[in-house]
């Protein structure tokens, strides 16, 4: 059970170009989804919480307009990043949780690897 | 907000003695901590988890204990094998009032060697 699916897992684009990036759970309802990135070799740094149906809060420091993230349903979330450059190249992962995160266990996909040329 | 430390950062065993990793937590209102794996190229897997209620859990080879009153937890792995290589995290708890994230520790490098 808690299964999430990241799709895709590997992105390579060219500079300029949007990335869409989608998260699911796939049998149970997740009511908060985040969404992390990850450096090699470090920590997971958390970008985003988003609620299903309403608008997504944004870390300190972390483009609103650069990272758009939807979060349409209870078993979907997608994380676009609009005019992609280089420095987005990175590990992208999303979790899922029932409802909260801190007090409730958060499921993560397998992360999408994005690299712009 | 919450800050973790994570030691160590690299840890070397052979196969069949135990691994022993430390956190520390600072926010004392914490009352969950997660443990999760980490392998190359996927996305961290939940190992076991504690909540503040107990001081110990326990699952096959894999336990965690929890000193409320210390603010630490440890994950212990006993009669390692060479597949439990790999980055381990610990993470607490910290709530905004509009959505309870977490934390993460920096990741300890677990190689379990034959």
């Amino acid at each position: 059970g808690a299964v999430v699916s990241q799709h895709p897992s590997w992105v390579i684009c060219k500079s300029g170009t949007s990335v869409k990036i989608e998260c699911r759970s796939l049998d149970f309802q997740a009511t908060t989804m985040f969404w992390y990135r990850q450096f090699p070799k470090q920590s997971l740094m958390l970008m985003a919480t988003s609620n299903e149906g309403s608008k997504a809060t944004y870390e300190q420091g972390v483009e609103k307009d650069k990272f758009l993230i939807n979060h349409a349903s209870l078993t979907l979330s997608t994380l676009t990043v609009t005019s992609a450059h280089p420095e987005d190249s990175s590990f992208y992962i999303c979790s899922a949780s029932l409802r909260g995160g801190g007090n409730q266990p958060q499921h993560f996909g397998d992360g999408t690897r994005l690299s712009i040329l | 907000g919450e800050n973790v430390e994570q030691h160590p950062s690299t840890l070397s065993v052979q196969e069949g003695d135990s691994a022993v990793i430390k956190c520390t937590y600072s926010d004392s209102a914490s009352n969950y901590f997660p443990w999760y794996k980490q392998e190359l190229g996927k996305g961290p897997q939940l190992i076991i988890d504690i909540r503040s209620n107990v001081g110990e859990k326990k699952d096959q080879r894999i336990a965690v204990t929890l000193n409320k009153t210390a603010k630490h937890f440890s994950l212990h792995i006993t009669e390692t094998q060479p597949e439990d290589s790999a980055v381990y995290f610990c993470a607490a708890p910290y709530d905004t009032g509009t959505a309870s994230k977490l934390t993460f520790g920096t990741g300890t490098r677990l190689q379990v060697t034959l």
